[in-house]
């Protein structure tokens, strides 16, 4: 199946900070690539859409200058968390979105191994 | 908007025992359920994908089931293993985002 590669996988940092992730599609294209949080014992929760070569959609209650998204390439998307705080410590996990093949009624999304950000 | 609720939210049995999660949403204009597994700390493993048109899905022990017109989705576990400890994410996909439900927390002991 297809692979999303995410990094760093873990990231501890000092609060004032800002932390970059990457998401990388390593075997497909993914023109839309997703970004979630989710919290301790809690779901998933949706925080942007990014399409390739145009900005990001967030979701009510995200600060987009907060989080920096880039879709610069079909295969590579970044989330850029700026000047983090200890509130913004939780479990971040991209997706990217494969288009449906011949046949197939609708697309499917892989997801990334998460990346842990601890503030300090 | 979307709702996706799973019961119960943490279950916990023997191993042997079979099993059933639920997963039920507000709006059945949907694309596809997916279930997923996630291991504490770790990220997502698809499980089972069923499309809006199917009723069911099954691989190896597991068996999901999808009622769209009702909201509903369950997934059976059969057989349950202390390896089957895990939270089981559902997810449903509308037009554009993929919701995910509050997750169930299973925990079978050996």
């Amino acid at each position: 199946g297809a692979v999303v590669s995410q990094h760093p996988s873990r990231v501890i940092c000092k609060s004032g900070t800002s932390v970059k992730i990457e998401c990388r599609s390593l075997d497909f294209q993914a023109t839309t690539m997703f970004w979630y949080r989710q919290f301790p014992k809690q779901s998933l929760m949706l925080m942007a859409t990014s399409n390739e070569g145009s900005k990001a959609t967030y979701e009510q209650g995200v600060e987009k200058d907060k989080f920096l998204i880039n879709h610069a390439s079909l295969t590579l998307s970044t989330l850029t968390v700026t000047s983090a705080h200890p509130e913004d410590s939780s479990f971040y996990i991209c997706s990217a979105r494969v288009l449906p093949q011949t046949g197939s009624s609708s697309d499917i999304q892989y997801f990334g191994a998460g990346t842990r950000l601890s503030v300090l | 908007k979307q709702e996706v609720t799973q019961i119960p939210a943490a279950l916990s049995v023997p191993e042997g025992e079979n099993l059933v999660l639920n997963c039920s949403f507000t709006d059945s204009a949907i694309y596809n359920l997916q279930w997923f597994r996630q291991d504490p700390g770790k990220g997502l493993t698809s499980l089972l994908l069923i499309q809006s048109s199917q009723r069911e899905q099954t691989s190896g022990r597991l068996n999901a089931s999808l009622d769209k017109s009702s909201g509903r989705s369950t997934l059976y576990i059969a057989a349950s293993q202390p390896g089957d400890s895990a939270t089981y994410l559902c997810a449903v996909r509308g037009t554009d985002k993929l919701i995910f439900g509050t997750g169930t927390r299973l925990q079978v002991f050996p």
